[in-house]
């Protein structure tokens, strides 16, 4: 069973920040939590992962929560490009980097 | 360019008939693994391979089976015993041991008739 739980759905403009919030209350200290999203018909695209730190890439922003039970993916600016599903997911690292993929979140851009 | 190839991207099979999905790798990864999605639902692993010659089942491996003979290549077989097959199967990737991403294939859509 997937540790992580998220909306279903959610809608954003276009061009406006997307917040997709991630519940992880089983996390323990050692488990990362990764960001993939999914366009249909293909496969997963890594989109970032964290530990405890928030993090930037070019993709996106992670913010973690302090006592590490919740993030958020953060768009600073959607894009048409970037509808699709986000799959929030608590990695262990000692685990061989396994990972269980829940629902996820589909994410709808509007222009 | 390093990366993942599935083959191939559709395949269609009568019930009864064993086949098998290719997945290569050129990323040098240690590890590899092999998923299903059904339609409108999540990523399920079926195996993991961790290293050449040493595999592990996932949480839905019957009906299912792998080779590691080779570092770049983790091909999955789905047997007769597969009850419901139709489905589009993920291959990934990743180095070992890792906190990063594992890097996914184009996928295969398999349907068997």
């Amino acid at each position: 069973d997937a540790k992580t739980t998220q909306p279903n759905s959610m809608e954003s403009n276009e061009e406006e920040p997307v917040h997709l919030p991630c519940n992880h209350s089983t996390i323990s200290g050692t488990d990362y939590i990764h960001w993939y999203r999914q366009l249909p018909s293909q496969g997963p695209e890594y989109v970032i992962h964290g530990l405890t730190s928030n993090v930037n890439n070019r993709m996106a922003s992670l913010a973690i929560a302090e006592d590490r039970k919740s993030s958020t993916l953060i768009l600073h600016r959607a894009t048409l490009r970037d509808a699709a599903v986000y799959y929030c997911i608590q990695g262990s690292y000692n685990a061989g980097n396994m990972l269980t993929f829940g629902g996820g979140t589909r994410l709808m851009v509007k222009p | 360019d390093g990366g993942i190839t599935q083959s191939p991207k559709y395949l269609f099979r009568k019930e009864g008939q064993n086949v098998t999905l290719s997945c290569e790798q050129n990323l040098n990864h240690d590890a590899m693994y092999w998923y299903r999605q059904d339609p409108g639902q999540g990523l399920r692993l079926i195996y993991y391979s961790q290293i050449v010659n040493d595999f592990q089942k996932g949480d839905i491996a019957e009906g299912y089976s792998v080779s590691r003979e080779k570092k770049e290549s983790f091909p999955l077989t789905v047997t007769s015993a597969q009850k419901n097959p139709t489905a589009f199967y993920l291959c990934a990737s990743s180095s070992q041991p890792s906190s990063g991403g594992q890097y996914f294939g184009p996928g295969t859509r398999l349907t068997v008739l």
